[in-house]
């Protein structure tokens, strides 16, 4: 069955310091991906997505992300992490030519000063 | 501006009533979904249209029912058959492929 791991639940990391959130999936097709954030109490954002081509996808934010399929890995990742990044950050695969979205349990970012 | 509304953002249910949750969307998507949302449980999928008057179960229907009478609306019925409805509930809308946008969500909770 399709499943999406996010091996961190949550993660603490120094404003100003590089950030990498980690994704594994499972799906026998090529996958479609994403990255959607969520702040408190609100709905999910899209960060970015991946179906084809470059392999590294740019996103807004400043956020990029990398896929792996060696490592059926999709790693998001931000040079300099700003506190207004606190948040919960979930990665999806799309199934059934994308028609249906699996989400991983979510990795919750907080930022120290 | 195009978008999800979902209303009303905070509901209140009784035990043994049913409850509507209203999603309406003007991004002309065809396809629409719910999603619960509980702690530490990521997004779970409740039922989902492609096109209108057609809908198929997601992973957790039972106790949830839905209709899809027009592109722009699905709402979403907690009946009372649902022993555990209080949660986060999440509506969005897709074009296949593109990914989904999603409304501001709606917290529901059994008093």
């Amino acid at each position: 069955a399709q499943s999406v791991t996010q091996p961190d639940i949550h993660i603490t990391v120094s404003e100003g310091a590089s950030l990498e959130l980690r994704c594994n999936y499972s799906y026998g097709a090529t996958p479609y991906l994403f990255w959607y954030v969520q702040s408190p109490g609100q709905g999910l954002q899209l960060l970015l997505k991946y179906f084809s081509g470059d392999t590294l996808v740019q996103g807004i934010k400043g956020f990029e992300a990398e896929f792996k399929r060696s490592q059926s890995s999709f790693n998001l990742r931000k040079p300099s992490v700003h506190w207004s990044d606190a948040a919960e950050y979930f990665c999806a695969v799309g199934i059934q030519g994308a028609q249906k979205l699996v989400f991983g349990q979510g990795t919750r970012l907080t930022i120290n000063p | 501006d195009g978008g999800i509304t979902q209303s009303p953002k905070y509901l209140f249910r009784k035990e043994g009533q049913n409850v509507t949750l209203s999603c309406e969307q003007n991004l002309n998507h065809d396809a629409m979904y719910w999603y619960r949302q509980d702690p530490g449980q990521g997004l779970r999928l409740i039922y989902y249209s492609q096109i209108v008057n057609d809908f198929q179960k997601g992973d957790i229907a039972e106790g949830y029912s839905v209709s899809r009478e027009k592109k722009e609306s699905f709402p979403l019925t907690v009946t009372s058959a649902q022993k555990n409805p209080t949660a986060f509930y999440l509506c969005a809308s897709g074009t296949r492929g593109y990914g989904y946008t999603f409304g501001s969500g709606t917290r529901l909770t059994v008093v």
